[in-house]
């Protein structure tokens, strides 16, 4: 069981903007900055957002990030077919034994 | 640009010893204030911090694994490794290595594609 809430599952059409929300405790989520990552099949995790809202140079800023308390979100507006993918929400744990969580994953299925 | 790549046996039997390496290119591991890091997804529960390891040799670890794992450094290879001891079936997984910056917590820029490990006799 993954220390992040994330929904197992979310959908939407071409053009519609879907959210994927990633949910926490303030030693992590509620402390630390929220990075998302998105991974397609057989391939290597890619960094989306760093530090709750922060693109890497080369993302799309249909790509956006967000977080309140211990709670994040990452919003995919102008969805497109090349977004179905599996995307992780994970933050730094500052906890008597730090570590970084991960989410349980979020499968983005695009109608 | 920088790529990481993972290499190790692909079945380890139970009780065993996991060792994998992760070779870097396009950028030297000394270089940069990076947490060279370890990760792996297992096939249902997601996925997993392992831990991470500095050019310097500076560790730390996933508390959960902590008691069974041991990561180093070679420079002159451009190299980590992980060691994952006493093995059983739940460490059957994809293990990633990746670069980590710890600017607000610890994320990870560049991935290895991962290896599968499977655990079983």
């Amino acid at each position: 069981q993954s220390v992040l809430t994330q929904p197992p599952s979310a959908s939407g059409t071409p053009g519609q903007r879907v959210t994927i929300s990633c949910s926490g405790r303030a030693s992590d989520v509620g402390s630390n900055g929220v990075d998302w990552y998105q991974q397609f099949p057989g391939t290597a995790p890619k960094l989306l957002i760093y530090n709750n809202n922060q693109r890497p140079s080369g993302v799309p800023d249909r790509f956006s990030g967000s977080k309140s308390g211990t709670s994040a979100s990452l919003a995919i507006s102008g969805l497109q077919s090349e977004d179905e993918a599996d995307y992780f929400c994970a933050a730094w744990d500052d906890s008597l034994n730090a570590h970084v969580v991960f989410g349980g994953g979020t499968k983005l299925t695009v109608l | 640009q920088v790529q990481l790549q993972e290499s190790g046996p692909g079945l380890v039997k139970p009780s065993q010893t996991l060792s994998l390496t992760c070779t870097v290119s396009g950028g030297s591991i000394n270089s940069g204030n990076y947490y060279w890091s370890w990760i792996r997804r297992h096939p249902v529960k997601g996925l997993e911090w392992i831990g991470y390891i500095s050019y310097a040799g500076n560790t730390h670890y996933n508390p959960s694994l902590k008691s069974r794992v041991t990561m180093s450094v070679d420079t002159s290879k451009n190299q980590i490794s992980l060691k994952l001891n006493t093995v059983t079936a739940a460490d059957t997984a994809v293990y990633h290595c990746a670069r980590g910056i710890g600017i607000g917590g610890l994320y990870f820029d560049y991935w290895g594609l991962g290896t599968m490990v499977t655990v079983s006799s």
